[in-house]
């Protein structure tokens, strides 16, 4: 059964420090992970997908990386500013017991960028 | 030009109460998600449906029921509420390529309460 864990829970910065988000899974079998962002009472903006066959991918200031192996991902927000503040969540896709394709989600890390 | 679209937005009923969740995708997928957010955050699937075939997963009593009367709509009717069923409701789509892997988009949510 494929457990997602993510630390910290909650983070704060100052504004402009680049940060590392974590993220780590129990089974190497998967297909891709994704990280989403979730405002409070908002729904889930997919920030990056990362296929099972690919280390890292870029978008503006987000670069997220993929260790399949080890069962590691990380977020990196470069120059970090007030509206990065949100929860991040890390979602690992891949089959579940049923035969259907699924995410399993982490629980989260409450980040606040403090201006 | 919404991609992901959920009705209603907010759901406030009684116990022992029979409603419904719409969700409409315009991105032309070919799968469609529900997930469950609980009071702790915390995002578990429920479902997929994609080419009418339709996939429950283990933890979802039967009392939920979801039905899609064409690919592009995924609605989710539940019955006989019960107070644990409180939590944000997501709809979600992906497209249907071989070796799975595929980026979902989610809708903004319905925060259902049962009273």
């Amino acid at each position: 059964k494929q457990e997602v864990t993510q630390i910290p829970a909650a983070l704060s910065v100052p504004e402009g420090e680049n940060l590392v988000l974590n993220c780590s899974f129990t089974d190497s079998a998967i297909y891709n992970l994704q990280w989403f962002r979730q405002d409070p009472g908002k729904g889930l903006t997919s920030l990056l997908l990362i296929q099972s066959s690919q280390r890292e991918q870029t978008s503006g200031r987000l670069n997220a990386s993929l260790d399949k192996s080890s069962g590691r991902s990380t977020l990196y927000i470069a120059a970090s500013q007030p509206g990065d503040s949100a929860t991040y969540l890390c979602a690992v896709g891949g089959i579940s017991n049923f035969g259907n394709e699924k995410l399993t989600f982490g629980t989260g890390t409450r980040l606040t960028i403090i201006p | 030009d919404t991609a992901v679209s959920q009705t209603p937005k907010y759901l406030v009923t009684q116990m022992g109460n029979d409603k419904s969740i719409k969700c409409e995708q315009n991105l032309g997928h070919d799968t469609m998600y529900w997930y469950k957010q609980d009071s702790k955050k915390f995002l578990k699937i429920m479902f997929s449906y994609n080419n009418k075939e339709l996939i429950i997963n283990e933890t979802v009593p039967n009392r939920f029921s979801p039905k899609s009367p064409d690919k592009a709509h995924l609605n989710l009717h539940i019955n006989s509420l019960e107070l644990g069923d409180s939590a944000v409701y997501f709809c979600a789509s992906s497209l249907l390529l071989a070796g799975g892997g595929n980026e979902q988009f989610f809708g903004p949510g319905t925060r259902l309460t049962v009273l």
